[in-house]
């Protein structure tokens, strides 16, 4: 079952504009995470955010989580061409609950330069 | 550090036959996750390993899926007979322990069942 909705399902802008994606989910969790695939390829860790952060920054990426309203946002300033590419947010409910992630449905971005 | 490895990386069947796919995850790591990813969509967990023992297959399709880790490191995962909605990306991961947060992704198998 997917656990994450994601939102938008797509997403244009031009380089150099920032891209925020936002995604919602149903359960308590241990943690959010977000990662991005490439067309054709495996998916990539980009972020972790953990239940008792608010924000977390990793270069050209930040991450905020809201758990009171079970949402967490994902924005990568600056957008670069090299950034196309399907973004996923996945969230764990920790090793005591079996530890897998369960994903959503994902949000494509394209940069044009 | 070498990645997770799959293969093959694309395989055309017609329905009804059976097929096979490889993972070698990344050396040490002790979890192993098979996905299924249909187009469109988000990957879905099919069955994940600690070590050689089954720790979570409740979304694995056992009329037709099998999968199997001996010895702890590689892993197979044979789909017998193959059916139409069984066309997905199938996805490899590994963790160094299921407690470990991050997982990391082989490149996948594309599947498409004709």
């Amino acid at each position: 079952s997917q656990q994450g909705e994601e939102d938008p399902q797509a997403l244009s802008i031009q380089e150099g504009e920032n891209a925020t994606m936002n995604c919602s989910y149903k359960t308590s969790i241990n943690n959010l995470q977000w990662y991005r695939q490439n067309s054709g390829r495996g998916l990539v860790h980009l972020i972790l955010i953990r239940s008792n952060e608010r924000e977390k920054h990793s270069g050209r990426l930040r991450v905020t989580l809201d758990t009171s309203k079970k949402s967490s946002s994902l924005l990568i300033t600056a957008s670069r061409a090299a950034d196309t590419a399907s973004y996923f947010c996945a969230t764990d409910s920790g090793y005591n609950q079996g530890g897998k992630l369960i994903f959503g449905q994902g949000t494509e971005l394209s940069v044009k330069p | 550090e070498a990645g997770v490895a799959q293969s093959p990386r694309y395989k055309i069947i017609e329905k009804r036959q059976s097929v096979a796919f490889w993972c070698n995850p990344i050396s040490g790591h002790a979890t192993l996750y098979w996905y299924q990813q249909i187009l469109g969509q988000g990957p879905k967990l099919l069955i994940q390993f600690q070590n050689n023992g089954v720790v979570d297959d409740s979304q694995l399709p056992k009329d037709r899926f099998s999968a199997e880790r001996l010895k702890g490191v590689d892993s197979t995962l044979k789909i017998q007979p193959a059916k139409l909605e069984d066309s997905a990306v199938y996805l490899c991961a590994s963790s160094p322990r299921p407690d470990t947060d991050t997982q990391y992704f082989g490149p996948g198998t594309r599947l498409t069942v004709l």
